[in-house]
């Protein structure tokens, strides 16, 4: 079975730094073919994909957010870390961590974590 | 362009059909994937590979693409069906991946 869970602060100030942990079973990002994903969801509004690492440790960011976003993986843990520098409160959403599955021209995020919560405080 | 446009809202009568679309450029090249929400809950992913449904899925959902526009249909709508529903896609580019504006079903 397929499980992942973030987890992080639920609250942050402006400026700071966010951290944000994936933790998941079920897979390996050693597998060929894997991908972990980070996508947000403000309060009310649509869902915004953020980044995304693969087996390969190849690294994908949203260009709009890509100078304030790190993603890495720690394969032995099975963690995917996201870093988000200078924090806003228009940053304060839901994060998501999902698996990316699929070929090229047709993939999907298959299994979502439950989501954690971030507040950015002004 | 990368962005994927979908209908705000939409609303069916119970046990009637309904479609859901998506339009944008990058559907021209890569397939759409499509996901449920609940208030509160994580997306469920309903519909992927072109027309495929995970384990679960009902088979009153399916999916098809014409041109630029992607489809979700759901035949016999049911009251649990009910929700916001996104389209997923890679962006032209490749490398990047974009949601939709979300369509909220309402089931009369």
């Amino acid at each position: 079975q397929v499980t992942l869970r973030e987890s992080g602060p639920a609250l942050v100030k402006s400026t700071q730094t966010l951290t944000l942990t994936c933790s998941f079973s079920g897979f390996s990002l050693s597998t060929a073919g894997m991908s972990v994903s980070w996508i947000r969801q403000p309060p009310g509004r649509a869902l915004e994909w953020v980044a995304l690492i693969d087996w390969d440790d190849d690294k994908y960011y949203s260009t709009s957010l890509k100078t304030r976003l790190t993603i890495s993986k720690d394969t032995p843990k099975n963690q995917v870390v996201l870093t988000m520098t200078d924090m806003d409160p228009v940053d304060t959403a839901t994060y998501f961590c999902a698996r990316l599955r699929g070929d090229y021209e047709s993939d999907a995020f298959d299994v979502w974590g439950p989501g954690t919560k971030v507040t950015v405080s002004s | 362009s990368s962005e994927l446009t979908q209908d705000p809202a939409v609303s069916v009568a119970l046990g009637q059909t309904v479609r859901i679309t998506c339009q944008g450029d990058t559907l021209r090249n890569y397939y759409a994937s499509w996901y449920q929400q609940k208030p509160g809950q994580a997306p469920l992913l309903v519909i992927y590979n072109r027309n495929n449904r995970p384990s679960g899925i009902p088979d009153r959902f399916s999916a098809s693409r014409s041109g630029n526009t992607a489809s979700l249909t759901i035949t016999a709508t049911q009251a649990e069906d009910e929700g916001d529903y996104y389209c997923n896609s890679r962006v032209s580019s490749g490398n990047r991946w974009v949601f939709g504006g979300g369509t909220k079903l309402t089931v009369l």
